[in-house]
């Protein structure tokens, strides 16, 4: 059962442009949700978060909405860089569990 | 400032042979610590997680199993390896409470042939 869903494997933008990475997840209880950023043997770098009591967070060009009735989150890059070239992967955790659960990613090219 | 190391980065074992991966973290105590693995092409799946020494909790039944003898430090262990056990390993802390993102080590990349 894939708790975090993320449907979209790839994704190519042009560079300055907007990039527009999407979540969908199934558990109500999930309280929490992050997006990470993982280069190709590396661990994953922490992006930023939201909590499920805030529809919006933004760190500079990375902005991320959450959308609770649709249990659907999105992660906005804007502008879009060459170094974005990633794998994006979104969390989600119920508060108090400690159990993370991830998404499948999406691999994100940044054309220049 | 908080660290966490992994080792060792690579590692290619046959079918049937033992596995110790270590993982440690520095600059902070009492954290909650994570294993997890990416297979080819695929999330991260969550393996176990510990919110205490000697506490663990595990997530997929299989022939790993992990260990935390000291606060900051998590040990990633099998007695027999199998070929799907194939795969990129991640560590991974947290502190404790809501609302906390979690620090990812390097990774250990496993081949079991």
């Amino acid at each position: 059962d894939q708790q975090v869903k993320q449907n979209s494997p790839s994704l190519s933008v042009q560079e300055g442009r907007i990039s527009i990475l999407n979540c969908d997840y199934t558990n109500s209880m999930f309280d929490y949700f992050l997006w990470y950023k993982k280069y190709p043997a590396e661990g994953p770098t922490f992006l930023i978060s939201i909590s499920s009591i805030k529809d919006k967070n933004e760190d500079g060009r990375f902005t991320v909405f959450l959308n609770k009735s649709a249990k659907h989150l999105s992660l906005h890059i804007v502008p879009s860089q060459p170094g974005d070239s990633a794998v994006y992967f979104c969390a989600a955790v119920t508060s108090g569990t400690y159990k993370y659960i991830f998404g499948t990613g999406t691999r994100l090219k940044v054309l220049a | 400032s908080q660290t966490i190391h992994q080792w060792p980065a690579t590692l290619v074992q046959p079918v049937g042979s033992p596995l110790s991966l270590e993982c440690t973290v520095e600059g902070t105590s009492n954290p909650n610590l994570y294993w997890y693995r990416q297979a080819a092409g695929r999330g991260l799946q969550l393996l176990f997680y510990s919110v205490g020494i000697g506490q663990i909790s595990s997530e997929v039944p299989q022939n790993l199993s992990a260990s935390r003898p000291q606060d900051r430090q998590f040990i990633l262990s099998s007695k027999k390896l199998l070929l799907s056990d194939s795969g990129f390993y991640l560590c991974a802390w947290s502190r404790g409470g809501s609302y906390n993102e979690q620090f990812f080590g390097p990774g250990t990349r496993l081949t079991v042939l």
